[in-house]
């Protein structure tokens, strides 16, 4: 199965900065069938960019994604008060579909 | 607006079958492809397998001997039976469906505890 292995583990920052969070595989993630997920306490996952790159409806444009094969990225260009939660990668180009462990965006 | 709802016992005795079925509001069941996630306590999202609306379906290996399930398209549902359930099978557990391949609208997920 392909591994995905989010880094950092938590990222301290304050609001209006710049958040980069990285999503590496274990092997190749076909046609960039890769998705990120924003999940807050106690609320369901929310999908926020699939292909690697698309944000699906009503995502705002400060999420963007990008990366292909092995090395994924998700940036949120300024940080609002309701975007510190914890994010998901996800591949799901071959099966099992696996996800990252999670990156937890906090305020500094 | 598409919305999904588990439902299910809460609490589960070690070696017996969890079930779990998710209701589908605002649109058919019908050709699509559904799937259920675990999360435990505290920890990351976990797939456990898909199913389409005519039945054909994908497991996760880990947790394939265990698990099946199934659509019922007159009710607009599908269901999830995990078999021989311990402790580490506790959970919140969500459905959601499947589009373009990624998991687009979920559940707002139940917890399942296994405990005697």
């Amino acid at each position: 199965e392909i591994v995905l292995t989010q880094s950092p583990g938590t990222l301290s920052l304050s609001p209006g900065e710049r958040a980069t969070l990285s999503c590496r595989a274990s092997q190749s993630v076909s046609s960039s069938n890769l998705a990120w997920y924003q999940q807050k306490p106690g609320q369901a996952p929310r999908v926020l960019i699939y292909g690697a790159s698309t944000r699906a409806t009503g995502i705002p444009d400060r999420f963007s994604g990008s990366g292909s094969g092995t090395d994924f990225s998700l940036t949120i260009s300024r940080l609002e008060p309701e975007d510190f939660a914890v994010y998901y990668c996800q591949q799901y180009g071959t099966s099992p579909w696996t996800f990252g462990q999670g990156t937890k965006v906090e305020i500094k | 607006q598409v919305q999904l709802q588990e439902s299910g016992p809460g609490l589960v005795r070690p070696s017996e079958t969890l079930s779990l079925t998710c209701t589908v509001s605002g649109g058919s069941i019908s050709s699509y492809y559904w799937s259920w996630i675990r999360q435990p306590p505290g920890k990351g999202l976990e797939w456990i397998g898909y199913i389409y609306y005519t039945g054909s379906s994908n497991y996760n290996p880990s947790l394939k001997s265990r698990i099946t399930m199934s659509v019922d398209t007159s009710k607009n549902q599908f269901s999830l039976k995990l078999s021989s359930v311990t402790a580490a099978d506790t959970a919140v557990y969500y459905c959601a469906r499947v589009s373009g391949w990624y998991l687009h609208y979920w559940g707002q997920g139940t917890l399942v505890t296994v405990s005697s």
